[in-house]
């Protein structure tokens, strides 16, 4: 099946400092990906909608500023949260749009990214 | 706008009990579904969707969901759970299907399964 990759699966910083995170899909092309937010004890709140080659649609509330979204290729797509605050402090999973053939239409999870600002 | 609502938050079956977690979605349009799981430590996986056909979809695991139009629901069924069935899952809505795909998830239900 169709893999999504993300890097790193931790990362710790300090305060006012930046972070990126890769997303990748490794065995096929998404031209479309999904950057979400999972607060502890809650569901996963869609952020922004990231297509290839394009600048990304971002959901209501989120700060395109603060949150950074480059897809620079079919198979990555970057998130970086600039001047990182505790309150940035969440779990980030990407997804990938797999579309034609049976995956049509489905999304492929990656492992998430843990992010802690100190 | 789409919302999904999981009414069970946290569900707690012995092992052999039969499982149905509920999924409520709001939109009268065409509806794509989802179940997806996600085991302690893992990431999300899909279980099993539904994009059109037969209502009744079986998926992974030995779990099978039903849509049902009139009532906007898609419960996740599976007739006899085992331990290894611990885990949180999510419902997830698409009303965009064959556009740009805007899936809305449900708050989650975490099961746990006692041996």
């Amino acid at each position: 099946g169709a893999v999504v990759s993300q890097h790193p699966s931790r990362v710790i910083c300090k305060s006012g400092t930046s972070v990126k995170i890769e997303c990748r899909s490794l065995d096929f092309q998404a031209t479309t990906m999904f950057w979400y937010r999972q607060f502890p004890k809650q569901s996963l709140m869609l952020m922004a909608t990231s297509n290839e080659g394009s600048k990304a649609t971002y959901e209501q509330g989120v700060e395109k500023d603060k949150f950074l979204i480059n897809h620079a290729s079919l198979t990555l797509s970057t998130l970086t949260v600039t001047s990182a605050h505790p309150e940035d402090s969440s779990f980030y999973i990407c997804s990938a749009d797999a579309r034609g053939g049976e995956n049509y239409n489905e999304q492929f999870f990656g492992p998430g990214t843990r992010l802690t600002v100190l | 706008a789409q919302s999904v609502s999981q009414h069970n938050h946290h569900v707690i079956l012995s092992e052999a009990a039969s499982l149905e977690l509920g999924c409520n979605y709001s939109y009268g349009g065409t509806v794509n579904l989802f179940w997806y799981v996600q085991y302690p430590g893992q990431h999300l996986q899909l279980l099993l969707k539904y994009f059109s056909g037969d209502p009744l979809v079986k998926g992974i695991k030995g779990f099978e969901a039903e849509f049902i139009k009139s009532k906007f629901s898609f419960n996740l069924r599976k007739p006899s759970v085992q331990w290894s069935d611990t885990a949180e899952y999510f419902c997830a809505v698409n009303s965009n299907p064959g556009g740009y795909q805007k899936v809305t998830f449900g708050t989650g239900t975490k099961l746990q399964v006692i041996p």
